[in-house]
């Protein structure tokens, strides 16, 4: 089966904290991606990141950054000193073989930052 | 250039009403997806095309529910006599990858917001 936990349901946070969100994965496929995508209040998801799951580095994109680790089949995103612009609702997915066509989302993570 | 974009944003019906709704993806991207993400939860998969070919449609859940590209461009998810639980944002989400997979990203639009009464 594939399926993506995404255990936290909310989280709340003062500006200029770090925080990490945390995505754990099944799949038996042994070729897959993994996503982060961004709701803001806006609706619309925006791409953060894709990792097919040959490529265990993590990445760092400026405040972002990413931890792959197969072993534990998680995919966690760590924000360094949130803003309040990163309140918003953040999903993890993954897309198999197995899973054909469809991009397999986790319920997603709310970010809550205050000032 | 722009994104992707749906309408209309909000969609109130009575029960048993038909409705429709539009997605206008990337201009020449190849595959478009539409997603049913009830409140509090995740995107699911609905139906998938590549170009005017409807290649999956394994996450409708119902025959109530139809969706059409004819032209390889446009697309329209059209839901008849909708029921309560229908109530959803409805996503349409294109890509320029001609793979019948989601290995490759998807850009969203805004959703339609359907309130089935």
């Amino acid at each position: 089966a594939q399926k993506v936990t995404q255990a936290q349901t909310e989280i709340s946070v003062v500006e200029k904290e770090d925080v990490t969100l945390d995505c754990v994965y099944e799949t038996r496929d042994t070729t897959y991606y993994l996503f982060w995508y961004k709701q803001p209040p806006s609706g619309e998801l925006v791409f953060l990141i894709r990792r097919n799951s040959f490529d265990e580095q993590n990445e760092i994109s400026g405040r972002y950054s990413w931890n792959f680790q197969k072993s534990t089949s998680s995919f966690n995103f760590t924000i360094t000193a949130s803003q309040v612009v990163d309140s918003a609702v953040y999903f993890c997915a993954l897309s198999s073989n197995q899973a054909g066509t469809a991009l397999i989302f986790g319920k997603g993570t709310t970010l809550s930052v205050s000032s | 250039g722009a994104g992707v974009s749906q309408s209309p944003r909000y969609k109130v019906a009575k029960r048993g009403q038909d409705v429709a709704l539009r997605c206008d993806p990337i201009s020449g991207h190849v595959s478009l997806f539409w997603y049913q993400q009830a409140l509090g939860q995740g995107p699911e998969f609905l139906t998938y095309f590549q170009n005017e070919a409807q290649l999956d449609k394994s996450g409708l859940p119902s025959d109530r529910f139809f969706a059409e590209r004819p032209e390889g461009s446009v697309s329209t998810l059209k839901i008849q006599r909708t029921q309560q639980e229908d109530s959803a944002v409805y996503l349409c989400a294109s890509s320029s990858s001609r793979a019948p997979s989601s290995y490759n990203e998807q850009f969203f639009g805004p959703g339609t917001r359907l309130t089935v009464l």
